[in-house]
């Protein structure tokens, strides 16, 4: 079945430095979406991604979506305290339209 | 609004109990899911509800889990005979049906209910 791998597992980074996490799955994807949990929280949906190439901004959150439509992966410029949690991305194949498999994620922490 | 809500957050049961977990989607949402998350790792796919069609159980780990969505509203998990390795947090998300094509439904997760098996 359809695997979605994540890395890195854990990122520390010193507030001000940049973040990224990567996102690879085995099969082509027809969207994939990014979610944030913050601790003892939910995941709560940030971007979906749909055309291959496609970057999308959010203030300093940049997202990717890979030519192939494969990988993904999701940049923060300048990272501050509020932005520790886990991200999660999650991959939508082309033989169902509702299921989305979700990556391990990636837990960002922060040093200030 | 109100969003996804769950019910209970925490439960604590012991080994070979029934669990029974609830989940309130948002008003007009007619997709409903269930995840399972253990520590540390992503979200597992359980089952996957729309409308009135027949349930997606693809993801439930075995025949002690069950799912029911009466109404076309509310849900309710159920674990028989629970085991330890059922201790995890039940995740609930509900959307609204994706476009025709390829759904870009965005999915909005409750709070999640914590379940320890002693």
């Amino acid at each position: 079945g359809q695997q979605v791998m994540q890395i890195p597992q854990y990122q520390h980074v010193q507030e001000g430095e940049d973040f990224t996490t990567y996102c690879n799955s085995s099969t082509t994807l027809s969207n994939i979406q990014w979610y944030k949990q913050r601790p003892g929280g939910h995941p709560v949906f940030l971007i979906q991604l749909v055309k291959s190439g496609e970057v999308k901004k959010q203030k300093r959150l940049t997202f990717q979506f890979g030519e192939a439509k494969k990988n993904s992966s999701l940049h923060i410029t300048a990272t501050q305290t509020t932005d520790v949690g886990t991200y999660f991305c999650a991959g939508r194949g082309w033989s169902s339209n509702y299921k989305l498999t979700f990556g391990k994620g990636t837990l960002l922490t922060v040093n200030p | 609004g109100a969003g996804v809500s769950q019910s209970p957050s925490n439960k604590v049961t012991e080994k070979g109990k029934d669990v029974e977990l609830r989940c309130d989607p948002i008003s007009g949402h007619t997709a409903l899911y269930w995840y399972r998350q253990s520590l540390g790792q992503g979200l597992e796919f359980l089952i996957y509800f729309q409308g009135n069609s027949a349930p997606d159980k693809s993801g439930l780990p075995s025949d002690r889990f069950s799912a029911e969505r009466t109404g076309g509203s509310v849900s309710t998990l159920t674990i028989q005979r629970t085991q330890q390795e059922d201790s995890a947090v039940y995740l609930c998300a509900s959307s609204l049906p994706g476009t025709s094509g390829r759904g870009t439904d965005t999915q909005y997760f409750g709070p999640g209910t914590r379940l320890t098996v002693l």
